[in-house]
């Protein structure tokens, strides 16, 4: 089955901790994003890429951290400089200006303690 | 800066009613509005729009584009209880697919 696969589903960190937030599509697709959620929020752009090896800040890309070194995956990391990093994390991809709708994984909740 | 904005942010209506939700765009060299439902945790796709004045439709709900305007629609009409959900609205440009702050909807039996 094709799709995206985000882990864990769910997630508990200490302050100060590094995290990684792993994202993994078999879609063939070549732009991947990462957006954050809050409570009663829309989706706001982290990073996304559009091409292997290449990434670009999204609107609120500070305390996080990207890398796209596979086509197929593209891990978020959750620094300390995040200075509130608890929310609902979502990875999709789509297959950029080709006009295709982007898919979605379940999203993986943080939670900071 | 690319932006898009939703309204209302929040809208309370009864089963049975029509409800129209609104979608304003700024994106550079803009390509597709796309229209998700979010109900739990993952977003479904509704619609993809690339054309002015084409509806699209499906089942009772239905979907238009202005790009003249930057403007996009959502109606849904019957409503049911399970149509209660976070409506989310995203303009996909050259690079970036940006989203809404989403619209929340919530039906009352």
């Amino acid at each position: 089955d094709g799709g995206i696969t985000q882990s864990p589903k769910y997630l508990f960190r200490k302050e100060g901790q590094n995290v990684t937030l792993s994202c993994e599509q078999n879609l063939n697709h070549d732009a991947m994003y990462w957006y954050r959620q809050d409570p009663g929020q829309g989706l706001r752009l982290i990073y996304y890429s559009q091409i292997v090896n290449d990434f670009q800040k999204g609107d609120i890309a500070e305390g996080y951290s990207v890398s796209r070194e596979k086509k197929e995956s593209f891990p978020l990391t959750v620094t300390s400089a995040q200075k509130n990093p608890t929310a609902f994390y979502l990875c999709a991809s789509n297959k950029g200006v080709r006009n295709t709708e982007a898919f979605f994984g379940q999203g993986t909740r943080l939670t900071v303690v | 800066e690319d932006k898009v904005v939703q309204s209302p942010l929040s809208l309370v209506v009864h089963e049975g009613d029509t409800v129209t939700l609104n979608c304003s765009y700024e994106v550079t060299n803009f390509r597709s509005l796309l229209w998700y439902k979010q109900e739990k945790k993952a977003p479904t796709f509704l619609f993809m729009l690339t054309s002015s004045g084409i509806e699209k439709k499906s089942g009772r709900l239905s979907s238009i584009l202005d790009k003249k305007e930057l403007f996009s629609i959502l109606n849904i009409t019957a409503t049911q209880t399970g149509d209660s959900a976070i409506y989310l609205c995203a303009a996909q440009g050259a690079q970036k697919l940006v989203f809404g702050q989403g619209t929340r909807l919530t039906i009352n039996p």
